[in-house]
């Protein structure tokens, strides 16, 4: 079946850093998600991505689906406290038995040290 | 707050034992989705509905069942319990069934099998 891979698993930095991270897999997905997962609650969608090639902002998040809508990555600018937990990509297939069902990634943990 | 309400939010029980989990979509949402997660198999999508119908089966075990009611709530039946099945419940609902559709997911219920 589909399978994402999402690097790195974990990450350590300094608060004021640049992160990056990002999603591949094994086939194509129409769209990819990125979520935002903090302890004792649901993912919660930070940036969804439609079109292979686009490029989304959402404050100091960029995330862009890759041309060949295999992959995906997310970048955080300039990383503060809060920013801490676990970060998911997710990709949804383009229909038949993938429809609207999500595949996710195994989450990037982020830790920013203050 | 996403709007998605789950009940319970925890839940202790013994291996055999049958378990019903709730969900209550946002308001206006038609679909309701549930994944599974655990720490060693990740997020994983169980199964999704679409007003009253199931759309679409992911990694779902024959011993596990949902419906979707008149009133949009659904329900996940797990019965005959193993260890195993331990595991963070979460539900997700969205306006519709497109591959376009944003899926805001609730609390999450934390199923604990002795």
């Amino acid at each position: 079946g589909q399978q994402l891979n999402q690097s790195p698993q974990s990450m350590f930095i300094q608060e004021g850093e640049d992160v990056s991270m990002n999603c591949t897999s094994s086939s194509i997905f129409n769209t990819w998600l990125w979520y935002k997962q903090d302890p004792g609650e649901g993912p919660v969608l930070l940036i969804a991505l439609y079109k292979a090639g686009e490029l989304t902002s959402n404050g100091r998040l960029t995330a862009q689906f890759g041309i060949t809508r295999k992959d995906s990555f997310l970048n955080i600018s300039a990383s503060i406290p809060s920013d801490v937990g676990i970060y998911f990509c997710a990709g949804r297939g383009a229909g038949g038995t993938s429809y609207g069902k999500l595949t996710f990634g195994q989450g990037t943990i982020l830790t920013v040290h203050p | 707050d996403s709007g998605v309400t789950q009940t319970p939010k925890h839940l202790i029980t013994a291996t055999g034992q049958r378990v019903t989990l709730r969900c209550s979509p946002r308001s206006g949402d038609l679909s309701v989705y549930w994944y599974q997660q655990s720490l060693d198999q990740g997020l994983q999508f169980l199964i999704h509905y679409y007003n009253g119908e199931e759309r679409a089966k992911g990694n779902i075990l024959e011993r596990f069942s949902a419906q979707q009611f008149p009133d949009l709530h659904s329900e996940l039946n797990l019965s005959s319990l193993e260890l195993g099945d331990s595991a963070l419940y979460f539900c997700a609902s969205s306006v519709g069934a497109g591959v376009q559709e944003t899926q805001y997911f609730g609390p999450g219920t934390r199923l604990l099998v002795l």
